[in-house]
């Protein structure tokens, strides 16, 4: 059973700022199956990178994906208000446990 | 434009048994694998089963193997889930969401409660 362990599990930060996200799978998966997601409070996820890095619609292009094997990373270029929230990565049936972004 | 709505969630005792429904549109709901994913109160999400286009492949993750059968009719748009036997720790908001090896399109949720 593929275990996707995300890092950090916060990460405090101002609007503007870059930051990158991980998910590390305990073993090599395919990068056409690694999915990320955006969850605000009270919201069901919104689908924003597949295949690891491709863009979901209307996803604006700050938000990037790339990684293979193991270690796959989401980069917020710069954040905006409204980016502030929780971030899941998927392969299948595997969720990782999530990274929040919150407002420094 | 792509809609997914679900019913059915609702408070029932342990042991006790629920049916969770998904009503799709704008798509073509007999094309596409569907799921159920959960996320109980403050924790992250979880995959629970899926389904093929034809209800002819299903798969469910172990805790409920046993426990929960999904479903669908196409002729309905239709996607369900049929729950016994729970437990408190399948307390959760319940999505139904397109499966096409990644979950593109979601519902709003149903929360089930289990408790006595």
């Amino acid at each position: 059973e593929i275990v996707l362990t995300q890092s950090p599990g916060t990460l405090s930060l101002s609007p503007g700022e870059r930051t990158t996200l991980s998910c590390r799978a305990s073993q090599s998966v395919s990068s056409s199956y690694l999915a990320w997601y955006q969850q605000k409070p009270g919201q069901a996820p919104r689908l924003l990178i597949y295949g690891a890095s491709s863009r979901a619609t209307g996803i604006p292009d700050r938000f990037s994906g790339s990684g293979s094997g193991t270690d796959f990373t989401l980069t917020i270029s710069r954040l905006e208000p409204e980016d502030f929230a929780v971030y899941y990565c998927q392969h299948l049936g595997t969720f990782g446990q999530g990274t929040k972004v919150e407002i420094k | 434009e792509v809609q997914l709505v679900e019913s059915g969630g609702g408070l029932v005792q342990p042991g006790g048994s629920l049916r969770l429904s998904c009503a799709g549109s704008g798509f073509t709901f007999s094309s596409y694998w569907m799921s159920w994913v959960r996320q109980a109160p403050g924790k992250g999400l979880e995959w629970v089963a899926n389904i093929k286009q034809d209800g002819s492949e299903k798969y469910y993750m172990d805790s409920v193997k046993g426990r929960f059968t999904i479903s669908r009719d196409n002729a309905k748009n239709s996607l369900y889930l049929q729950m016994y036997s729970l437990r408190a720790e399948d307390t959760a908001v319940y999505y139904c969401a397109r499966d096409g090896w990644y979950f593109d399109f979601w519902g709003q949720g149903t929360l089930v409660t289990v408790s006595s």
